[in-house]
């Protein structure tokens, strides 16, 4: 069972644009994380989000963690060829003991 | 500071062979953790070890599958006999403290493709 959805699965789009993707569960988390996969490489942590409400900024990446700690998104300003890459989200999920979940992630693709 | 390292990068192996994973996480890590990472799926937990116990293997195939961390350090994940749907990317990752802020430091992991 997948319990964190993550939308689109993939997003093509030109160097400049801004872009947002989603991670949606139906569980409470009690943390989020958002990690960037480059092919042939391991997950980087990106931002750990915990509070309802909270907004985190990282140069030009925005996260949001939903109010009710079910949902997150990561907004993109002005993207780049170098942000392409897999965009994985991860919460640890109080009903799982606290055992940390990745969604399937977006593939990001910024056109130069 | 030296990242997880993992070997080997690659890996071929016919069906019912058998074959093993290296991982070496940071320097001080208590937290190993191995993932399976099929292709257009995010990873999914194998096995979690708290310096040299055992913390959660629910998801681990516990008839083919075996991990061991002696000392508390490096770890191994052994597949015997392999099957074709275990053609996947293995990645091994380290954290210092398993609370809520836990920071997971991954390799670069091991593409295992069963043939």
């Amino acid at each position: 069972t997948q319990l964190l959805e993550q939308s689109p699965q993939f997003l093509s789009i030109q160097e400049g644009e801004n872009l947002t993707v989603y991670c949606n569960s139906s569980s409470v988390f009690s943390s989020l994380q958002w990690y960037r996969q480059e092919p042939g490489e391991g997950p980087v942590l990106l931002v750990t989000v915990v509070t309802g409400g909270e907004v985190k900024k990282l140069k030009r990446l925005t996260f949001q963690f939903g109010d009710a700690r079910k949902d997150s998104s990561l907004h993109i300003t002005a993207a780049q060829p170098g942000d392409t890459g897999l965009y994985l989200c991860a919460g640890k999920d109080m009903e799982y003991g606290n055992k940390l979940v990745f969604g399937a992630g977006t593939i990001l693709r910024v056109k130069s | 500071e030296a990242g997880v390292a993992q070997s080997p990068r690659y890996k071929i192996i016919e069906k019912r062979q058998s074959v093993a994973f290296w991982c070496n996480p940071i320097s001080g890590h208590a937290t190993l953790y191995w993932y399976q990472q099929i292709l257009g799926q995010g990873p999914k937990l194998l096995i979690q070890f708290q310096n040299n116990g055992v913390v959660d293997d629910s998801q681990l195939p516990k008839d083919r599958f075996s991990a061991e961390r002696l000392k508390g350090v490096d770890s191994t994940l052994k597949i015997q006999p392999a099957k074709l749907e275990d053609s996947a990317v293995y990645l091994c990752a380290s954290s210092l403290d398993p609370g809520l802020n836990e920071k997971l430091f991954f390799g670069s992991g091991t593409q295992l493709s069963v043939l």
